[in-house]
């Protein structure tokens, strides 16, 4: 199985100021016949159901706001708040999707206005 | 809309069994991989099982393997979760999830049903 690794567990912010999630896989979920990137990110709120964000490790879902960016290859990932606003406040997970139909997440970044 | 409704969690005893439900609509259910994702209490999100669009071939978690069946009905736009021999440690909410085609994530979540596992 693939484990996926997020850092830090948590993490608090300031409004305004950047905020960054970092994800690590066991291995690569870069798929060299089409060079994608088998990774997303979720965001969830409170009392709410995961919202992809992010797939193919960098393209944003439409109408997620463009501060929201996700960056890397191979093993190593990032997820960008570029200018974190209050509504931001969330759960972030990465998931591979590389090992189907077997899928892992990583175990989650608590964001918080610092 | 696109839609995703669960139905069917409830409270019951180690070792008994349950039956989830989920109701897909606004989209063309038959040609999509689905998903059912757990999330424990205070915990994070585990894949528990898909099934391809014809309904063919399932794929489970192991701690899940022998215990759940994953099924659907593409007539009746309708996806189950079928937990024997349930165990303290299956208490989630169960979140019914499209797989998003070209996308390859999870592009399409419902509320979720909860599932509680308790003498």
């Amino acid at each position: 199985d693939i484990v996926m690794t997020q850092s830090p567990d948590s993490l608090a912010v300031s409004l305004g100021e950047r905020a960054t999630i970092s994800c690590k896989s066991s291995q690569s979920v870069l798929y060299n016949s089409n060079n994608k990137n088998f990774l997303a990110w979720y965001q969830q709120k409170p009392g709410q159901p995961p919202k992809l964000l992010i797939y193919w490790s960098s393209t944003r879902v439409s109408g997620v706001p463009d501060r929201f960016s996700g960056s890397g290859s191979g093993t190593d990932f990032t997820l960008t708040i570029s200018s974190l606003q209050a509504e931001d406040v969330a759960v972030y997970y990465c998931q591979q999707y590389y090992n189907t139909p077997l899928f892992t997440f990583g175990q989650g970044t608590k964001l918080e206005i610092k | 809309e696109v839609q995703l409704v669960e139905s069917g969690g409830d409270l019951v005893q180690p070792g008994g069994s349950l039956r989830l439900s989920c109701a897909a609509s606004g989209f063309t259910f038959s040609i999509y991989w689905m998903v059912w994702v757990r999330q424990a209490p205070g915990r994070g999100l585990e894949w528990v099982a898909n099934i391809k669009p014809d309904g063919s071939e399932a794929y489970y978690v192991d701690s899940v393997k022998g215990r759940f069946t994953m099924s659907r009905d593409n007539a009746k736009n309708s996806l189950y979760l079928q937990m024997n021999s349930l165990r303290a440690e299956d208490t989630a909410v169960f979140y019914c999830v499209r797989e998003g085609g070209g996308l390859g994530a999870f592009d399409i979540w419902g509320q979720g049903t909860v599932v509680t596992v308790s003498s």
